[in-house]
């Protein structure tokens, strides 16, 4: 059955580092988000993609937050300067326009 | 702000019994409802989604909407201990590439 993936699963960063988290989507899917969920908190939206580019994003996602579809199959989030706040974990989500499939996630912890 | 309420629980359910959760939201314009499972420490996981008014049924989970009373339930039948996680009610509005609002999830424990 295919599924999204997403690396690293883990990863830990200081301050003020660039960070940036790859995500293979479901191959027929056009449609990708990444969402974060802080310990113990609710799922939380940042962005979605379509159409190779933005088509919508959540005020979380501040000009810190970028995303890209730099070929066929990766979707990458990157954090320019990453603060402790950042710490969480971050899925990413693929769509053919009904349900949306999440990744594994990708903890990061930022110290 | 759109808001989807879920009672945190925990719901405690015997096993073999029928569990019920529910969700409501704000949003008269949603369109789209969504319930996944979620382990702890994982991911959450596409359980089933549902559109009209109604019931839909697969296997032996049932998700009713009543967009009325902008009210979501999800039945889960004959519960097994493997059912035991918290269970999130998300809601979506008119656009396939729209965010999804989650709520905060319902603890659900399958007693044996």
């Amino acid at each position: 059955e295919p599924e999204v993936t997403q690396t690293p699963s883990h990863q830990v960063t200081q301050m003020g580092q660039e960070v940036i988290l790859r995500c293979v989507p479901i191959s027929n899917h056009l449609y990708f988000y990444w969402y974060r969920q802080i310990l113990g908190q609710k799922v939380e939206f940042l962005v979605s993609f379509y159409n190779n580019e933005i088509s919508e994003k959540s005020e979380i996602f501040d000009d810190q937050f970028s995303v890209e579809r730099p070929d066929g199959s990766n979707f990458t989030l990157k954090i320019r300067s990453t603060k402790l706040e950042d710490s969480a974990m971050y899925f990413c989500a693929s769509s053919d326009g009904g349900g949306e499939y999440f990744g594994p996630g990708t903890r990061l912890t930022v110290t | 702000q759109k808001e989807v309420e879920q009672n945190s629980g925990p719901l405690s359910v015997p096993e073999g019994a029928i569990a019920s959760l529910n969700c409501t939201y704000s949003d008269r314009g949603s369109q789209s409802f969504f319930w996944y499972r979620q382990y702890s420490g994982k991911s959450p996981e596409l359980i089933m989604f549902i559109y009209s008014n109604g019931d839909k049924e697969d296997g032996r989970f049932t998700a009713q909407l009543n967009k009325a009373s902008q009210y979501v339930s999800l039945l889960i039948r004959d519960s097994q201990p493997s059912d035991s996680a918290t269970y999130l009610c998300a809601v979506r509005d008119d656009s396939s590439a729209s965010k999804i609002i989650f709520g905060s999830g319902t603890r659900l424990s399958i007693r044996p």
